[in-house]
């Protein structure tokens, strides 16, 4: 059965980092590229980032570009969100969420997805 | 980037056929797949169209997802409805670098 499970949320003041983390499971993680999505409080899922399965391709959203950063382990079964300069507006749920192609494909659409962890910006 | 435009909202009642349209404000509707996520009210999203028309295993063929290119749009077609149907659906595509979603649209059966 696939799992993914993020951790790492909170509160943090505007300017602050956080890192977010999704444990992986069920799935031969390094075959797929994997997802960030986040949705604000009672708005719709916005896409915030993408990587490829062997972590050698990332993009990204423009409302984040040069401050967020993916990243992912392979050997540990995990994608990993820095999120530096963090803003009042970057308050979401965050959610991890795999791709439902095998690798070498990444622009592709996504089969599971993760419960989310919530990242709280304010002062 | 594109953007993608879909109703607010849309309601039917229980046992018709509804249809929630997906337009692709710039470059083809056919030349990056779409996908369809349900969200129930509090529960994170879950697929249900992936690839313009193809369905995840569970998921009922009451769903079912095409696109027109004369329109540029794609759409999402639940049949027979029920009122678990009721949920937020989002349309998603990507361009050469990005992922995008449209904004959502609110099914009410009732």
């Amino acid at each position: 059965e696939v799992q993914l499970v993020e951790s790492g949320g909170g509160v943090v003041q505007p300017g602050g980092s956080l890192r977010l983390s999704c444990a992986a499971s069920g799935f031969t993680f390094d075959d797929y590229a994997m997802h960030w999505v986040r949705q604000a409080p009672g708005k719709g899922l916005e896409w915030v980032s993408l990587i490829s399965g062997d972590g050698g391709s990332t993009y990204y959203a423009d409302s984040v570009k040069g401050r967020f950063t993916i990243s992912r382990d392979n050997s540990k079964n995990s994608l990993y969100l820095q999120m530096n300069s963090l803003r009042t507006e970057d308050t979401a749920l965050y959610y991890c969420a795999k791709t439902i192609r095998v690798v070498p494909a990444v622009f592709v659409g996504i089969d599971y997805w993760g419960q989310g962890t919530l990242v709280t910006v304010s002062s | 980037n594109f953007m993608l435009t879909q109703p607010h909202s849309v309601s039917e009642s229980p046992g018709k056929t509804v249809t929630i349209s997906c337009t692709r404000s710039s470059g083809s509707i056919a030349s990056n797949y779409v996908q369809w996520y349900q969200q129930r009210p509090g529960s994170a999203p879950t697929t249900v169209i992936y690839e313009d028309n193809q369905r995840p295993s569970g998921v009922p063929d009451r769903f079912s997802g095409s696109i027109d290119s004369s329109s540029n749009s794609a759409s999402l077609t639940i049949s027979g409805l029920k009122t678990e149907d009721e949920a937020d659906y989002y349309c998603q595509s990507y361009d050469s670098s990005n992922a995008v979603f449209g904004g959502g649209t609110q099914l009410t059966v009732l």
